[in-house]
């Protein structure tokens, strides 16, 4: 009863250094998406996915690069992390997609437990 | 990009009373959903609304979709301390040109004091 899972949950970064956040979902979704959640600002849209080998930019997408080689796997990467990414990270599935673009829909979106990203 | 605004931003409350949160915009929306995010965890779905004026209760707590589908509270009755957490609301909203968009708030922090 896996649901959306997220590794790592905890990584700490030096500026310029660059790294890979993975995000699995084991329902079957075909629409993933990455947030980033920090104090004060609430969830930003990162980046999404409509389908595999398909992604497309969110509200604040500079920084960051995605892939979605299986329908399963989301992940986000950061080429030359910079303090300003210091954030949580969230990963969302759904079965159709809510918002950015499409036919509205009133499906929940699934989240992972978050990866915490701390760079120095 | 529609904007939802949360308050109160934080509230803290003694185990027993009855709160209300509320989540405001000038824009309409096509559906509106209630979440919970306990700390070091993602948000979980509560409830989801699209009829204007529509009411939902799960257990002791009672959510309602605004008339004209641009506003929506949570009430809470007697509070409990599991009832801790950050309420999030998030609604569903056309932007033009045939694209709808998902517009989180920046929720509520809640704290429920046994």
């Amino acid at each position: 009863n896996a649901g959306v899972t997220q590794t790592p949950k905890f990584r700490v970064l030096k500026t310029g250094q660059s790294m890979t956040l993975l995000c699995a979902q084991d329902m079957n979704h075909e629409y993933m998406y990455w947030y980033r959640q920090d104090p004060g600002m609430g969830l930003r849209l990162i980046h999404y996915s409509v389908g595999e080998g398909t992604t497309a930019k969110g509200e604040v997408p500079d920084g960051y690069n995605v892939s979605r080689l299986k329908k399963q796997n989301f992940l986000l990467g950061l080429e030359s992390a910079a303090p300003s990414q210091t954030s949580v990270y969230f990963c969302a599935s759904s079965y159709s997609l809510t918002g950015q673009g499409a036919i509205w829909s009133n499906q929940p979106q699934h989240f992972g437990d978050g990866t915490r990203l701390s760079i120095l | 990009t529609q904007l939802l605004e949360q308050s109160p931003q934080f509230l803290s409350i003694q185990e027993g009373e009855n709160l209300t949160v509320y989540c405001n915009s000038s824009s309409v929306f096509s559906s509106l959903q209630w979440y919970r995010q306990e700390p070091g965890e993602g948000p979980v779905l509560l409830v989801t609304v699209v009829t204007g004026g529509e009411v939902k209760k799960l257990k002791r707590l009672t959510f309602q979709f605004g008339d004209a589908r641009k506003d929506s509270s949570l009430h809470i009755t007697a509070a409990q301390p599991g009832d801790t957490g950050l309420y999030l609301c998030a609604g569903t909203a056309y932007s033009g040109a045939g694209s709808y968009q998902l517009t989180f708030g920046k929720g509520t922090k809640l704290s429920v004091i046994p």
